[in-house]
């Protein structure tokens, strides 16, 4: 069991907007910043979101994160049939001498 | 280019011990954290250790912790991680990372993979 709590499937048609959500706890998202991951079957993870809000570049702007007390969101504007993938986030939690925590994923699926 | 190649993965007997490498290039490596993350198959992502720059911080999961080892070589360039007393349970891809924010992962190597099996 994930320390981070996602939904384990998500799903919208084309040109929707979907969020997936990251409920965590007052050690990791109340206190640190949240990134979030993009994985394609059989590759590696990819930055889609760092510091919560941040955009790395190359990243459409169609992608957005934000955090409040201690969930976080991913959203996904103008919903594509790229975008199926596996969705994680992840934080830093400060209890004992400290870990980074990810969310169990979420398999976004494109209708 | 940030690039990250992960090698030493393959097929161990449990008890057994395996050392990964990762070679990194692109950015000055001594100036940034690194961490090992793992994917059994099929499963979610488990993150398994982390680096300080220098190497004088090092952090690990309950799972891992006293039989793996990260290490730093910064005159190489490259990240280890030394696994021994190995289990079933270690089976997964094993992936290196670059520090992207708060000892987050940014940039991801490909992977490679790890079998723990008789």
């Amino acid at each position: 069991q994930s320390v981070l709590t996602q939904p384990p499937s998500a799903s919208g048609t084309p040109g929707q907007r979907v969020t997936i959500s990251c409920s965590g706890s007052s050690s990791n998202i109340g206190t640190n910043t949240v990134n979030w991951y993009q994985q394609f079957p059989g590759t590696a993870p990819k930055l889609l979101i760092y510091s919560n809000n941040q955009r790395p570049s190359g990243v459409p702007d169609r992608f957005s994160g934000s955090k409040s007390g201690t969930s976080a969101s991913l959203a996904i504007s103008g919903l594509q049939s790229e975008d199926e993938a596996d969705y994680y986030c992840a934080a830093w939690d400060d209890s004992l001498n400290g870990f980074v925590v990810f969310g169990g994923g979420t398999k976004l699926t494109v209708l | 280019e940030v690039q990250l190649l992960e090698s030493g993965g393959g097929l161990v007997q449990p008890g057994g011990s395996l050392r990964l490498s990762c070679a990194a290039s692109g950015f000055t490596f001594r100036s940034d954290a690194m961490s090992w993350v793992r994917q059994a198959p099929g499963k979610g992502l488990e993150w398994v250790s982390a680096i300080s720059v220098s190497g004088g911080r090092t952090f690990y999961a309950d799972s891992v912790k006293g039989r793996f080892t990260i290490t730093r070589d910064n005159s190489k360039n490259t990240l280890y991680l030394q696994m021994n007393s190995l289990r079933g349970e270690d089976t997964a891809v094993y992936f290196c990372a670059k520090d992207g924010s708060g000892w987050l992962p940014g940039n991801w190597g490909q992977g490679t993979l790890v079998t723990v099996s008789s």
